[in-house]
């Protein structure tokens, strides 16, 4: 099945600087590669995503990358403020018929020290 | 903004009781998804529905573990008996469509705690 490992597990950055998060993948099928930001005791909140078919997609501050032929992707987010502390999970799917089924990343805890 | 909703938001329970969990998706959604979350970790799939058909429930531990989504609308999932490995973060999560790529939202989330 598929694995996704991410990294790094912690992240500390100064407010204004920037992050980013690096994740591969194991399963070349994998074709959807979306991204959540989760805050302590709620849900995770889809923050940006990302198709096989683009390389790169932006959304204000936050942008991803994705590499097909490495497969990896990554989160970038620019001009860090201290409400982006939280914990963002990759994950990846293959969006097949049976349905898409999400494997997650081990997350990571990103700091923002103001 | 729509939302999933889950109920409770919080759970202790004892070693061998019975407990149960509701999920309400966002209205119109065909997809439903329990995942469970170990803390520190990611969250994993437990089951999915397509309407009230289960579509993979292949890491659910149906010894103990039971879901149903009987009018294809909410969906229950119970533990019956818990055990202490349970306590964990039990998310469900709605995909507007059937089959190709479509986001997943989340709920709340329930935090279950054996003791």
């Amino acid at each position: 099945g598929e694995n996704v490992e991410q990294h790094p597990s912690t992240l500390s950055v100064q407010e204004g600087d920037s992050a980013v998060i690096k994740c591969t993948y194991s399963d070349s099928a994998s074709n959807y590669f979306p991204w959540y930001k989760q805050e302590l005791g709620k849900g995770p909140q889809l923050i940006i995503d990302i198709r096989s078919n683009v390389g790169e997609k932006k959304d204000q501050r936050i942008a991803v990358t994705l590499n097909k032929t490495a497969k990896h992707f990554s989160l970038h987010i620019t001009e860090t403020q201290p409400e982006d502390s939280a914990v963002y999970f990759c994950a990846a799917s293959k969006g097949n018929n049976a349905g898409n089924m999400l494997t997650f990343g081990g997350g990571t805890r990103l700091m923002v020290k103001p | 903004e729509a939302e999933v909703a889950q109920s409770p938001r919080y759970k202790i329970t004892e070693k061998s009781q019975a407990v149960a969990f509701w999920c309400d998706p966002i209205s119109g959604h065909a997809t439903l998804y329990w995942y469970r979350q170990i803390l520190g970790q990611g969250p994993e799939l437990l089951v999915q529905f397509q309407d009230e058909s289960v579509v993979d429930d292949s890491q659910l531990p149906k010894d103990r573990f039971s879901a149903e989504r009987l009018k294809g609308v909410d969906s229950t999932l119970k533990i019956q008996p818990a055990e202490l490995g349970d306590s964990a973060m039990y998310l469900c999560a709605s995909s507007p469509r059937t089959s190709g790529i479509y986001e997943q939202y989340f709920g709340p989330g329930t935090r279950l705690t054996v003791t």
